[in-house]
Parts: C-alpha cells; sequence; structure tokens
C-alpha cells in the first residue's frame, strides 16, 4: 500500500521569501502524484500533479514540484511567498493500479509573516 | 459552471443519532469518495463508488455506508453517530476517463457530535 509523509506540521516565511514544502511517499512502482491547497474553511483545489515525462511539474498561482524517484520526493517550491499563500498544503498519491483512489499526507500548514 | 456541493455545512448532533450528509455533482463524474479530515491525520477515505449502485469501503469504514442510486448523489450515512466521529466530512468526485486525475472537491461539512 501507498504512503505519504509531509515532516513539516507547520512552516512559517515571509513574505516574499522562498518556499520548500517537503513530500515522501512510499509506492513499488511509479506513482501518480499531486499537490493539494486548503484555504481556511475551504475544501482542497489542486495545484499541480505528476504523472509522467518532464520531473519538474509547473502548476497555478506559480508553484511547481520536482519528482525525484531516487529520493521519493515530490517537494513543493515557490520563489516568492505573498501573504495569500497562507493555506494547508496537501500532498497525495495515487497507485497506477488502484483505481482513482489517492492516499493523502498530513499537511503542511503555512504562515506568511508580512 | 459544474460543481460540487455538501449540505449541511454545519451539523451538531446526539450520540446515538442517525446522520446523513450530503454530495450531489454536476460534472457528471463517474467516481466519487466521502473523506474525514482530522488533525495530524490529513484526508482519510472512508468510502468511495466508482459508478451507480457500486460502493466500496475505504480505510476508514465502521460506523459509516453510502449508497449511489444515480451518477449525481452518493450520500453518506452515520447510522449511530459517536463522539469519535466529530470530524470534517469532505466529499470528491472524479473521471475515469484517462486514467488516474484530479479529484474535485466539495466544501465540506463539519459534523459535531455530542
Amino acid at each position: 500500500a501507498q504512503s505519504v509523509t509531509q515532516p513539516d506540521i507547520h512552516i512559517t516565511v515571509s513574505e516574499g521569501a522562498s518556499l520548500e514544502l517537503r513530500c515522501n511517499y512510499s509506492y513499488g512502482a511509479t506513482p501518480y502524484l499531486f499537490w493539494y491547497v486548503q484555504s481556511p474553511g475551504q475544501g482542497l483545489q489542486l495545484l499541480l500533479k505528476y504523472f509522467s515525462g518532464d520531473t519538474l511539474v509547473q502548476g497555478i498561482k506559480g508553484f511547481e514540484a520536482e519528482f525525484k524517484r531516487s529520493q521519493s520526493s515530490f517537494n513543493l517550491r515557490k520563489p516568492s511567498v505573498h501573504w495569500s499563500d497562507a493555506a494547508e498544503y496537501f500532498c497525495a498519491v495515487g497507485a497506477r493500479n488502484a483505481g482513482n483512489m489517492l492516499t493523502f499526507g498530513g499537511g503542511t500548514r503555512l504562515m506568511v509573516k508580512p | 459552471d459544474a460543481e460540487i456541493t455538501q449540505s449541511p455545512r454545519h451539523k451538531i448532533t446526539e450520540t446515538g443519532r442517525q446522520v446523513t450528509l450530503a454530495c450531489h455533482q454536476t460534472w457528471n463524474h463517474n467516481n466519487m469518495f466521502w473523506y474525514r479530515q482530522d488533525l495530524g491525520h490529513g484526508l482519510r477515505l472512508i468510502h468511495y463508488s466508482y459508478g451507480v449502485q457500486d460502493t466500496n469501503k475505504g480505510e476508514v469504514s465502521d460506523g459509516y455506508s453510502v449508497s449511489r442510486s444515480n451518477t449525481e448523489d452518493l450520500p453518506l450515512t452515520l447510522e449511530s453517530a459517536a463522539s469519535s466521529q466529530t470530524s470534517v466530512y469532505f466529499c470528491a468526485s472524479s473521471t475515469l476517463a484517462g486514467g488516474l486525475n484530479e479529484q474535485f472537491f466539495g466544501p465540506g461539512t463539519r459534523l459535531t457530535v455530542l
């Protein structure tokens, strides 16, 4: 069975600083990988996804993520954080032979200092 | 625009009562999912459905049931609510086309069991 670990429960960055949120997964083959963002009181919105091909994927709101097979990682990055990026971020993995089910990490709450 | 809605958005109930949470999507998606979100656990899958008359148990299905009588709706029923079922519940849907695709999430239902 697949699993996802987000090592950082909380991260605080200053507005304008760069951001990297960590995600490690466990799965025996090449996974489908997703990053979702949840603003307070809202549902989850997809930021980006990786299925195959180029290991650096671009998403919405200026986010990108890099799939590193050797490290079983799919870290989310943004070069300059805006106050509106404050939210909770979830990494998720889907198995290619398990239908459309996703396994989510525990989430990372991002706070942005002015 | 297509969307996925949940009702009610907030619910307070008493231990032992039966509760039904509604989920309605207008994406015409085959796949629908119910998750619960608890601090430190991310989202955990309760039940899911790949089409009409199809239902399957997820990771944390005990005490919950679903039924799928049409494409648009997947109501979640708590047969006898327990305080451990106090949580935020999210419904999601996705299409089968093209393999594993992103899930679209509803706004969530906050359930409190007293």
